[in-house]
Formats: C-alpha cells, structure tokens, sequence
C-alpha cells in the first residue's frame, strides 16, 4: 500500500484529456512537500515529468501540466496521444516516515 | 550530458549481500544527490536511499537495517549494498540524480538504465 495513492488506470481517446490524481497527507504533500511525477515506457527507465509540482524540464511537451492543492496532486495530460501510454509515477518526500515516497503508479491506456 | 551506469551481479544468493555501482560519466558527483531506485516485476518504484558527498545518508526506513550506500569522489561513483537478500529483494536497480544542484528531493531527473538483480539459490 502506497502512502502516496493513484488510480490504477486512467484512459482516454486520442486528442482528448486525462487526469491522474496523486492523494496523499498532511505529513507529505500536504506539508508543502513538492511533488514530482514520471513517466515510465515499457521496458524502459522512467522520465521526469514535471519538477516541483508544476515545472517541465526541457523538452517535455506542454500538453503535461502538474498541479498541488491541499494533500492532492494532479498531473493532466491534453491532447492524448498513442505515444503517451505509459506507466506515471507522483513522488514526494514524507516527514513522518522521514523518506522520499512513490504513489503505486497509474497505466494510461489511449483508446 | 551526465550519464548512470549501473553494474554488478545479476543474480545473488538468499542470505546473501547485493553490490551495486553507479558510475557517473561527468560532471561533478559533488554538486548534487544520488539515489538507489528499485522496482520488483511487474510492480511500482521503491526508493532505497539518498546520499550526498559531505556524508549526508538518508535511507528507507524499511530497509535501513540491510542498506549501506557509500560515494567514491575519485571514481565518481556511488555504491548499494543489501545485506541478507530474500526473492522479495528482486527488482530493476536504478541509480539516479536529483534534479537541482545540492537539493534532495528535487526530482530525479537522469536515471541509469537498471540492472535486473534476481535473489535466488
């Protein structure tokens, strides 16, 4: 059971949007902890998303965006394309449990 | 552009200790801080530690009694190693960097490709 909680799967036709949720508590995001998210291909490492609850590093497409409220995240992604299916990850840091902590990962399936 | 590789056996005995490197192929491993990700068949990521070169070490609490990392600043390397490994220590290994210069947590932002540890007799 993760500390950080994601929908298992989440999907969508192409050019549509989707919204992966990111719950977690008042010892990690809701303690103004950043929340980072990644995108993992099959097979392959997994990609930093967004930095900082709504930052994208170089290169990302802006049909990513992140957000934080309170002690959620979410992580949109417009104008879905086949190239996005994938496996994404929130992360953050947890005071109580002092250590980084992973939500258990959402499947975006394109229809 | 900074490069992880990571290396070391693939497969490791029960009871036993696994040994990861991660070389860093530029830049200073000085400036920023180095993480050991894992990630078990067909599941999702686990975080086993962070260690910066001043000696600032923080790792998972569910595994800190079996957990070691150590930086080599003249090799430009850093070390995992799990002592008393069971099957449920099988996993990809990802040696990783966080994003911002002297800042933990900032967002892992370059990953080695893994390495595929299996715990088995």
């Amino acid at each position: 059971q993760s500390v950080l909680t994601q929908p298992p799967s989440v999907s969508g036709a192409p050019g549509q949007r989707a919204t992966i949720s990111c719950t977690g508590s008042s010892s990690n995001i809701g303690a103004n902890f950043d929340v980072h998210w990644y995108q993992q291909l099959p097979g392959t490492a997994p990609k930093l998303l967004i930095y900082g609850n709504n930052n994208r590093p170089s290169g990302v497409p802006d049909r990513f965006s992140g957000s934080k409220s309170d002690t959620s995240a979410s992580l949109a992604i417009t104008g879905l394309q086949a190239e996005d299916e994938a496996d994404y990850y929130c992360q953050s840091y947890d005071s109580s449990l002092n250590g980084v902590i992973f939500g258990g990962g959402t499947k975006v399936t394109v229809l | 552009q900074v490069q992880l590789q990571e290396s070391g056996p693939g497969l490791v005995k029960p009871s036993e200790t696994l040994s990861l490197n991660c070389n860093v192929s530029s830049g200073s491993i000085s400036e920023y801080y180095w993480s050991w990700i894992r990630q078990p068949p067909g599941k999702g990521l686990e975080w086993i530690g962070f260690i910066f070169h001043t000696g600032s070490i923080n790792y998972n609490p569910s595994l800190k009694s079996r957990v070691t990392m150590s930086l080599d600043t003249s090799k430009n390397q850093f070390s995992l190693k799990l002592r008393s490994v069971t099957a449920a220590d099988t996993a990809v290994y990802y040696c990783t960097r966080d994003s911002m210069v002297k800042t933990p947590v900032s967002g892992f932002d370059v990953w080695g490709r893994g390495t595929t540890v299996t715990v088995s007799s």
